[in-house]
């Protein structure tokens, strides 16, 4: 089966300083790996998503991540945080079953963003 | 088009009684999922369409909930004789197949059983 750990609950950065939001996966066979936003009483915003083309995927609002097989981990990253990035993301992989896919969560990581 | 919408953005019920939440999907989307976000829990799936085929439930906590779509658009969850831990932010979201990954979602119910 499918999963995700994200490795912190909360991280606090400044404005202006790079971010980095750990998640190991485990899966049997190659995954499709999400990172979803989501800002307060707001729905959830898919950042960006890696299906096994290029290891290095850029998504939107200066976010990327790394798929890293040897290290099961796809790491959320940014070189410089702005207030508005405060939110809470998802690590997410998708578990797929016949022809149908669900979406399996970790358990979020909330990002502050002191000024 | 428009995105995913749910109906309503909140609803406040008593013990025992019964509430029915609405997801309409973006238009032209043939799946459509439900997930419920709790603080205990997290994100957790519950119930999948696709099409008019038979729905996947496998994610339901318990059989006081069930699901439907109508037409293969909009879909209602309804919770039957709630408990105060179906208290919860349920989500719904739409993928343009079922084959399609990438899932988009709506705002969500936030749902408070007293």
């Amino acid at each position: 089966a499918q999963s995700v750990t994200q490795l912190d609950s909360h991280v606090s950065v400044s404005e202006g300083t790079p971010v980095l939001l750990r998640c190991n996966y485990s899966s049997s066979y190659s995954p499709s790996l999400f990172w979803y936003v989501q800002h307060p009483n707001k729905g959830l915003q898919l950042l960006l998503k890696y299906t096994s083309a290029a290891t290095l995927v850029k998504g939107i609002n200066g976010f990327e991540a790394e798929f890293k097989k040897s290290e099961t981990s796809f790491h959320l990253t940014k070189p410089s945080a702005h207030m508005s990035d405060a939110a809470e993301y998802f690590c997410v992989v998708s578990d797929r079953k016949d022809s149908s896919y669900k979406l399996i969560f970790g358990s979020g990581t909330r990002l502050l963003v002191r000024p | 088009g428009a995105g995913v919408s749910q109906s309503p953005s909140n609803k406040v019920t008593e013990k025992g009684k019964d509430v029915e939440l609405r997801c309409d999907p973006i238009s032209g989307h043939t799946a459509l999922y439900w997930y419920r976000q709790s603080l205990g829990q997290g994100l957790e799936f519950l119930i999948y369409f696709q099409g008019n085929s038979a729905p996947d439930k496998s994610g339901l906590p318990s059989d006081r909930f069930s699901a439907e779509r109508t037409g293969g658009s909009v879909s209602t969850l309804t919770i039957q004789r709630t408990q105060q831990e179906d208290s919860a932010v349920y989500l719904c979201a739409s993928s343009l197949a079922a084959i399609q990954e990438t899932q988009y979602f709506g705002p969500g119910t936030r749902l408070l059983v007293l």
